[in-house]
């Protein structure tokens, strides 16, 4: 089975900007989170997508925002960008119950100079 | 903000030496999961612990969870320069309203040969 993967790898944008990142989950697997990370805090929790519906949502301003379409795969976008909104993004899917583990992408690195 | 707090948050040890990394919650979890992410990698699932005071073993690994199932531990017998990375623990928390797979913050292990 092909892992998650994440298109971009890296990006580098301008304050002000716009941006969307494209997650592709394991075949079958119909939850997705997005979580961004950074050296200062660490693994933090963007939003989950399950069919298509936004089933939890982390502490992120409204810039933050996202979407899954019927075929599993998710996208997460952040407008006006800041220059604090450089991290590495992770796209993690699971299978069947959120209990399960987490199977994550190797992630878009994005630098906003 | 982050209610997992996993410490220490930098380990450095000789090849050989014992690590030990430890997870607290403020609230009761109901299960708790552990990630390795190697450097310049993303993170990859270990193992998940779901009864009162479970220990699980892979390997050299010990994984534990709290009798009270408000903390976790991993242990690694005789490091090796293969377990360097970070370690990470996380809880389901009910944040909002809504439960949430929330991550501690890591622990750094680095090993000297």
């Amino acid at each position: 089975k092909a892992g998650v993967t994440q298109t971009p790898r890296y990006l580098i944008k301008t304050r002000g900007q716009q941006v969307t990142l494209s997650c592709s989950p394991i075949s079958g697997h119909r939850s997705v989170s997005w979580y961004q990370q950074t050296p200062g805090q660490g693994l933090q929790f963007l939003f989950e997508y399950f069919s298509e519906t936004q089933r939890n949502k982390g502490n992120f301003p409204g810039r933050f925002s996202g979407r899954q379409f019927s075929n599993s795969r998710s996208e997460m976008n952040v407008s006006t960008l800041e220059l604090g909104d450089s991290a590495l993004y992770l796209c993690a899917s699971q299978a069947l119950t959120r209990y399960n583990e987490q199977f994550f992408g190797p992630g878009t690195r994005l630098t906003v100079l | 903000g982050q209610q997992v707090m996993q410490i220490p948050q930098y380990q450095h040890v000789q090849e050989g030496e014992d690590f030990t990394t430890y997870c607290n919650s403020s609230t009761t979890l109901s299960n708790i999961q552990w990630y390795k992410q190697r450097p310049g990698g993303h993170p990859v699932f270990l193992i998940q612990l779901v009864k009162s005071g479970e220990v699980k073993k892979q390997k050299r690994l010990t994984f534990q969870f709290g009798e009270a199932k408000k903390n976790s531990s991993l242990h690694i017998t005789a490091t090796q320069t293969t377990d360097v990375g970070t370690y990470f623990c996380a809880g389901f928390l009910t944040q909002g309203g809504s439960e949430k797979l929330v991550f501690g913050k890591g622990t750094k292990l680095t090993v000297n040969p």
